[in-house]
């Protein structure tokens, strides 16, 4: 298996609803991360997890709550969006040990999910 | 000034011509640098990274990376109508913690018409 699946695809949510989007792979990497994608903009980096702790937040606010609970997973509980939230939510993973290529340079790819589309009315 | 520059583009060629893209950046941390392809409604996918200065050439892509400039490009040969897609480039210092922070470029749009 050398993919990270999310789920769901798509999400529609009120701001006072509570959901859930589900990050998994099973490639034994040990760092996961989430990024939040506007349209037509680049990901940004919310949250990084390293060896099921979190090593990363970037100043995210407290309605973003992300979860490790194993090595595989990750989630992100979304409580009280608002709708400038909207956005797509990506999910991505590295080794825990760079890759070694042919020239001799250790490289850490993150693996990216097709992401979850979220719509916050 | 953002950490990142790149043009939005959208940039549109005829199939067969070769693209140039290219990222500006300001902090001289950066040691890994890489381009991304993100097709509509899909995650990003790798395409090439660099570590440091120099080329880097895989198949019809070629990265370039010149530090003392702060500018890295990407160019892709005889382009095709399946390589219309964002092209994001991305840089990282480095592993910290077992994870590597990753700034993005804003995205260059490119569409190949056949």
């Amino acid at each position: 298996d050398t993919e990270v699946t999310q789920t769901p695809k798509h999400l529609v949510m009120g701001m006072t609803n509570k959901k859930s989007l589900k990050c998994e792979q099973h490639m034994g990497h040990r760092a996961m991360y989430w990024y939040k994608q506007k349209a037509k903009k680049p990901p940004e980096l919310m949250f990084v997890y390293s060896y099921e702790k979190l090593s990363i937040n970037e100043s995210v606010p407290s309605r973003f709550s992300p979860e490790c609970p194993n090595s595989s997973l990750l989630n992100l509980h979304l409580h009280a969006l608002q709708p400038e939230d909207s956005a797509l939510y990506l999910c991505a993973s590295s080794p825990k040990n760079p890759a070694l290529d042919r020239t001799g340079v250790h490289y850490n790819e993150q693996f990216f999910g097709p992401g979850t589309r979220l719509t916050v009315l | 000034q953002k950490e990142v520059e790149q043009d939005p583009g959208p940039l549109s060629v005829p199939e067969g011509a070769i693209v140039s893209l290219n990222c500006t950046y300001s902090n001289s941390a950066f040691q890994y640098f890489m381009w991304y392809r993100q097709y509509s409604r899909k995650g990003p996918e790798l395409l090439m990274y660099t570590y440091s200065s120099g080329n880097k050439e895989d198949g019809r892509f070629t990265a370039q990376v010149d530090k003392s400039s702060k500018y890295i490009s990407l160019f892709i040969r005889d382009s095709q109508p399946s390589d219309s897609a964002t092209y994001l480039c991305a840089m990282s210092p480095g592993t910290i913690q077992g994870a590597q922070k990753l700034v993005f470029g804003q995205g260059t749009r490119l569409t190949i018409n056949p």
